[in-house]
């Protein structure tokens, strides 16, 4: 089974400039989230998707993130424009549905500058 | 007060020791409960998955859920440098859907 596939695994910027992650998750798996992790911190959820729809974004900063997800498969996260505070690694998580365990690509370690 | 909490440590033992991970929590309606680690610029990777009450071993790996007391634990048992890692648990259950996460704790296993 291939896992969760993030790109890319860097990216450095400046702030107010704009980026963009992409994910891949496991075949057949219709829930897909978007956390953010701050160094020495547990796992901050952004947004939940189950297939294509919204389930939980509550704590996405929605003036300047905003996440789709194409199809019910891919899935992508912009950050526009962005601040010193969003240096953090990105990652993506799926699941079969809601109450299955979470399997996470490695991550995009963002910096902003 | 946060509804889980866990030591971020840093936790330091020599190779072979029994190692001790413990994360608290408050919300009584927590059914399903998870051990992650995750190594240096990985993802986290699923280690245990338990529902409710009791024990469950993998390996050299043990967790424990005690609802009453609200704690559970991971125990590695004849631990290796390579289990240097942080560990992280989570929880969810009743009305939150949300999955709630510790803040890890830094392991390191000294050879």
């Amino acid at each position: 089974e291939a896992g969760v596939a993030q790109s890319p695994r860097y990216k450095i910027i400046e702030k107010r400039q704009s980026v963009a992650f992409w994910c891949n998750p496991i075949s057949g798996h219709a829930t897909l989230y978007w956390y953010q992790q701050i160094l020495g911190q547990g796992p901050k959820l952004l947004i939940q998707f189950q297939n294509n729809g919204v389930v939980d974004d509550s704590q996405l900063p929605k003036d300047r993130f905003s996440a789709e997800r194409l199809k019910g498969v891919d899935s992508t996260l912009k950050i526009q424009p962005a601040k010193l505070e969003d240096s953090a690694v990105y990652l993506c998580a799926s699941s079969l549905q809601g109450n299955s365990p979470l399997h996470f690509g490695n991550g995009t370690r963002l910096t902003v500058t | 007060q946060k509804e889980v909490e866990q030591d971020p440590g840093p936790l330091s033992v020599p190779e072979g020791a029994i190692v001790s991970l413990n994360c608290t929590y408050s919300n009584s309606a927590f059914q399903y409960f998870m051990w992650y680690r995750q190594y240096s610029r990985k993802g986290p990777e699923l280690l245990m998955y338990t529902y409710s009450s009791g024990n469950k071993e993998d390996g050299r790996f043990t967790a424990q859920v005690d609802k009453s007391s609200k704690y559970i634990s991971l125990f590695i048992r004849d631990s290796q440098p390579s289990d240097s890692a942080t560990y992280l648990c989570a929880m969810w259950g009743g009305n939150n859907r949300k999955l709630i996460w510790g803040l890890g704790t830094s392991l390191a296993v000294n050879p």
